[in-house]
C-alpha cells in the first residue's frame, strides 16, 4: 500500500460526458502528479501540483483540468470525453522540494476510465 | 526526442535465473535521477530502485541491482534469482534537475518468468 488513494477505481461513461477523478496523497506529501497510461501512448505526464499551485504541465488536453485543494487532495476533471480518453489515470505523490528527497513518486492504484 | 528508451518490448526468463532489462536515457542536465518501477497485471506501480547521477556506486535493493553506466547513459536493471511473481511490466524513468520531480517514463518491458 503506497498510501496514495484514488477514487473511483473503475469508471464507465459515454462520449461527451464529464468525470472527476480524485486523489489523496500520502500523509505529508506536498506534490501531486497526474499521469495517463494508455496502450498506444504509454505513461504520459499530465500535470503536477505543489502545495496547491500548479508546478509543471505536460501533455494535458485543454478538455482536462486539475486542481489541488488546501487539504492537498487533488482532482482531475475530464470533459467532453472521447473514446481515445479511455485509459488508466494515475495519481502519484512525493514529499516535494528540499532535503535529500530522491524524488521517488508513490503511485495510487489508478482509476480506469472507459469511454463508450 | 525520447528521454527514456527501453528497446525490449518483452522478455522470457527461466525461474531462478537472472535477467537484465535495458534502459538508456537522454539528458543534458548534470543532476538527474533514474528509477525503475514494476507494474504487475493488477495495475499498480511499485517503486523498485533509484540511482542518482552523482552516486558513485551502483544501487542495489535485494534482488534488484542497477547497472549504471554514466558515459553510455544507460541504467539497466538486473533482477537476480527470478521468481514467478516477478512477471510484470517494468518501467525505467528519469527525473531531471533538482526541484522538479516530474518523471519521464520509458515504454516498458514485459517480463514473463517461466517455471
Amino acid at each position: 500500500d503506497s498510501g496514495v488513494t484514488q477514487t473511483p477505481k473503475h469508471l464507465i461513461t459515454a462520449t461527451g460526458q464529464r468525470v472527476t477523478l480524485r486523489c489523496s496523497p500520502r500523509s505529508g506529501d506536498l506534490s501531486v502528479y497526474w499521469y495517463q497510461q494508455s496502450l498506444d501512448q504509454g505513461l504520459q505526464f499530465l500535470i503536477q501540483y505543489y502545495n496547491g499551485e500548479e508546478r509543471a504541465k505536460g501533455n494535458i488536453l485543454e478538455r482536462f483540468s486539475a486542481q489541488q485543494f488546501p487539504d492537498l487532495h487533488s482532482e482531475l476533471n475530464l470533459s467532453s470525453l472521447e473514446l481515445g480518453d479511455s485509459a488508466l489515470y494515475f495519481c502519484a505523490s512525493s514529499v516535494g522540494e528540499g532535503g535529500l528527497n530522491t524524488g521517488e513518486l508513490f503511485f495510487g492504484e489508478g482509476s480506469r476510465l472507459t469511454v463508450l | 526526442a525520447q528521454k527514456i528508451t527501453q528497446t525490449q518490448p518483452g522478455m522470457f526468463v527461466q525461474e531462478k535465473e537472472a535477467v537484465t532489462l535495458d534502459c538508456t536515457y537522454d539528458t543534458s542536465d548534470p543532476s538527474y535521477g533514474l528509477f525503475w518501477y514494476k507494474q504487475p497485471s493488477s495495475g499498480e506501480m511499485i517503486f523498485l530502485i533509484y540511482q542518482g547521477s552523482y552516486d558513485q556506486q551502483n544501487a542495489t535493493e535485494g534482488r534488484y541491482s542497477l547497472n549504471f553506466q554514466k558515459a553510455r547513459k544507460s541504467a539497466n536493471l538486473v533482477i537476480s534469482a527470478s521468481q514467478l511473481g516477478d512477471s510484470a511490466m517494468y518501467f525505467c524513468a528519469m527525473r531531471e534537475g533538482i526541484g522538479d520531480y516530474k518523471l519521464s517514463f520509458g515504454a516498458g518491458t514485459t517480463v514473463t518468468v517461466r517455471a
